[in-house]
């Protein structure tokens, strides 16, 4: 699910599948992360967020998973349902900084019926 | 709360005519940002504003974008003369002072320039 060139990276599952969505931040000086949902017509919409003092983090249905040694986090769904087809992002903050969100590209879930 | 508020959501204007994007922020939050979202380059900072004063406008692609911010609830994009590479998804965003979580996107505005 890494943004590759131009073209938004693509996850299609089956109703009731997990999935994973992956993301690779650049800045190591990165302490605070988001996962949004954009679903078409809409702007992005919080889902989850983890401190770098964490590896892990769950809420309802979706696990937000950061590995700090590589840069990168991922967004695990459970039980993915039609209603969870949206583009997802992910944006990390340097808190320390100016508190902007730098947004990867996204990639976009289709839950399959 | 109705969160936060673009208008319009859609626009299609013809190249060289003047277009102006309205949003009206989350009650209480003091940082307001706009940005272009597009298939191409994804989401774009251009401009984000605390407390009504513009701190960040590198972002704006050139001089035909401006935006104003003349209160704690209302700010306008304006582009003038538009053309046909404008054409995107317009958001405001508004935060709170502590803006952890409190990131809330507006629903956009679609822009179309023909």
């Amino acid at each position: 699910g890494e943004s590759v060139g131009l073209h938004l990276p693509t996850l299609s599952v089956q109703e009731g599948d997990n999935s994973i969505i992956n993301c690779a931040y650049s800045n190591s000086a990165s302490d605070y992360f988001i996962w949004y949902k954009q679903e078409s017509g809409k702007g992005p919409q919080f889902i989850i967020d983890i401190r770098s003092n964490m590896d892990k983090r769950q809420g309802q249905r979706v696990t937000v998973l950061l590995n700090k040694t590589v840069k990168h986090l991922s967004l695990q769904i459970a039980a993915t349902q039609p209603g969870d087809s949206a583009v997802y992002f992910c944006a990390e903050i340097e808190t320390g900084g100016s508190y902007i969100p730098t947004f990867g590209r996204g990639t976009s879930l289709i839950v399959h019926p | 709360d109705a969160g936060v508020i673009q208008s319009p959501r859609h626009e299609v204007t013809e190249m060289g005519q003047e277009v102006t994007l309205r949003c009206k922020p989350i009650s209480g939050h003091n940082s307001l940002f706009w940005y272009r979202q597009t298939m191409m380059r994804g989401l774009e900072l251009l401009i984000y504003f605390n407390n009504n004063v513009p701190i960040d406008d590198s972002g704006m692609p050139e001089d035909r974008f401006s935006a104003k911010m003349p209160n704690a609830s209302f700010s306008t994009l304006k582009i003038q003369p538009s053309e046909p590479r404008d054409s995107a998804v317009y958001f405001c965003a508004s935060s709170p002072p502590s803006p952890l979580r409190g990131y809330t996107f507006g629903s956009g505005t679609r822009l179309t320039v023909v």
